[in-house]
C-alpha cells in the first residue's frame, strides 16, 4: 500500500523559493508509477505541476517549467519539489501523488499541505 | 487538451445530481472522477468513464456520450456535498489534465 506524506513550510515570502518533500512508504519509487505534485489554488481546480518517472525522467507543466524542479532522494525514500520566485498566485494546497497508465489516472494522494505566499 | 465543468450544481437530498465534463478533443480519452471534501485529498469515485471502485456507493455512476462525460449521483445524500473533479490524460499521454471542478451543494 503506497503512502505519501508531504512536509514543508506553510508560509513562504514572495520572491523566495518553496521546498516541499514527499515521504514515500509501502513502495519503491523505482518500482513504477510517475511521482509528482498537484496543487489546488483557493477557489480554483486542480493543477498538475510536474512529475518524475520511475526511471528518473521529469516533465513539468509548461506554465511553471522555468521555476520548477522535482527530484528523487532515494536514500531518504522521498521526492521533492522546488518552486522558485513564488508569488501570491502560488498559494494553495499542494499534494504529492502517484499517477500513471494510458490516461495518467492519479492512483495515490498525500493528505496535502497548505502553502501560503505572503510577506 | 481541456476539460470543462460547470462551477456549481445544487440539488435537494434524495434527488439526482448530474455533473458534466466536456472534452475539447475528438480523440477518445477515458475520464476519471474524484470527490474532494474540504480539508481532504480527492478520492476516486469513477474510473475509465463508467467503472466504480470498490467501496464507492452504487448511487455514483458515470456515462459517456461523444465528448461529454457525466457523473450521476442518484438519491443524493448530505454527505455527497463536495467538489467533484474530472480528469484525463493529455493527448500525448504524459500528464494528467483536470477540469475546473464542480461544487455540489446539497440544499
Amino acid at each position: 500500500q503506497v503512502k505519501l506524506q508531504e512536509s514543508g513550510p506553510g508560509l513562504v515570502k514572495p520572491s523566495e523559493t518553496l521546498f516541499l518533500n514527499c515521504a514515500v512508504s509501502g513502495y519503491a519509487i523505482s518500482g513504477g508509477y510517475y511521482w509528482g505534485w498537484i496543487r489546488r489554488p483557493p477557489g480554483k481546480g486542480l493543477e498538475w505541476i510536474g512529475g518524475l518517472s520511475h526511471s528518473g525522467t521529469t516533465n513539468y507543466n509548461e506554465s511553471l517549467k522555468s521555476r520548477v524542479t522535482i527530484w528523487e532522494e532515494s536514500s531518504k525514500r522521498q521526492f521533492s519539489l522546488r518552486l522558485n520566485s513564488v508569488t501570491a498566485a502560488d498559494t494553495g494546497v499542494y499534494f504529492c501523488v502517484t499517477y500513471g497508465g494510458p490516461w495518467m489516472a492519479v492512483n495515490h494522494w498525500g493528505q496535502g499541505t497548505l502553502v501560503t505566499v505572503s510577506s | 487538451y481541456e476539460l470543462t465543468q460547470p462551477p456549481s450544481v445544487s440539488v435537494s437530498p434524495g434527488q439526482t445530481a448530474t455533473i458534466t465534463c466536456s472534452a475539447d478533443a475528438l480523440a477518445k480519452q477515458y475520464v476519471f472522477w474524484y470527490q474532494q471534501k474540504p480539508g481532504q485529498a480527492p478520492v476516486s469515485v469513477i474510473y475509465k468513464d463508467t467503472e466504480r471502485p470498490s467501496g464507492i456507493p452504487e448511487r455514483f455512476s458515470g456515462s459517456s456520450s461523444g465528448t461529454t462525460l457525466t457523473l450521476t449521483i442518484s438519491g443524493v445524500q448530505p454527505e455527497d456535498e463536495a467538489e467533484y473533479h474530472c480528469q484525463s490524460g493529455d493527448l500525448s499521454g504524459t500528464y494528467p489534465v483536470f477540469g475546473g471542478g464542480t461544487k455540489l451543494t446539497v440544499l
